[in-house]
């Protein structure tokens, strides 16, 4: 596609609840970034897969959190037993090969945990 | 590890002014980017300019200026002629340029600077 997608945009859990967030990169896009961005804070880094690859996932903050990208295409974030400090935006954000530019990134799921 | 410091939470500017945006950075590196980028209330991030650090020419994009002091560690951004679209949160961000190593080219994040601009 034209741009990164992700869905759902939005996703109200109950605590207690798995949720599973996608990432559709852009096609060919070699690297795939998962950021975790609070209500009024930066971006923060949870994970990075280079092709099928999960190459860091030292951002991940608990082992309720597991990412995967089987074909090196679409990622999928999960998240078991869902806490209300999971409440967040998630994003996902794209590159090619070269490392000069940035990312492209979708316009995130905002997950909120009641 | 680095560090990026945005020290101004909210800045407001009038239409057709200039506002610059401050950013400090901490790093023990000497090949790296910096960026720019814009998030509106449709939370999509938008790259708004970007830096080498091995270029000494600051980075332009049509009213879209950086000042750029490497020994300094700051990368400040300079809007001219404000625009009532440019109203968003804006980020600067930090990328190694290492080939190598466990950074993975991953984006460090300031906490943001949120932009008014008054008609």
């Amino acid at each position: 596609g034209a741009g990164v997608s992700q869905s759902p945009r939005y996703k109200v859990a109950k605590r207690g609840q798995d949720v599973a967030l996608r990432c559709d990169p852009i096609s060919g896009h070699v690297s795939l970034f998962w950021y975790q961005q609070a209500l009024g804070q930066g971006p923060e880094f949870l994970t990075y897969f280079q092709n099928e690859a999960q190459l860091d996932k030292s951002g991940l903050p608990s082992d309720r959190f597991f990412a995967e990208r089987p074909e090196g295409s679409v990622s999928t974030l999960k998240i078991q037993r869902t806490q209300q400090e999971d409440s967040a935006v998630y994003l996902c954000a794209s590159s090619g090969s070269t490392k000069r530019y940035g990312y492209t990134f979708g316009s995130g799921t905002r997950l909120t945990v009641v | 590890a680095q560090t990026v410091t945005q020290s101004q939470p909210e800045m407001s500017v009038q239409e057709a002014e200039t506002v610059t945006l401050s950013c400090t950075y901490d790093t023990s590196e000497s090949d790296y980017y910096l960026f720019w980028y814009k998030q509106p209330p449709s939370r999509q991030m938008i790259l708004v300019i970007r830096q080498e650090a091995y270029k000494q020419q600051n980075a332009t994009e049509n009213r879209f200026s950086v000042n750029f002091q490497k020994a300094a560690k700051s990368f400040s951004l300079k809007i001219s002629d404000s625009q009532l679209g440019d109203a968003a949160m804006y980020f600067c961000a930090y990328r190694s340029g290492s080939a190598g190593g466990t950074s993975y080219g991953k984006l460090t994040f300031g906490q943001g600077t949120i932009l008014t601009v008054h008609p």
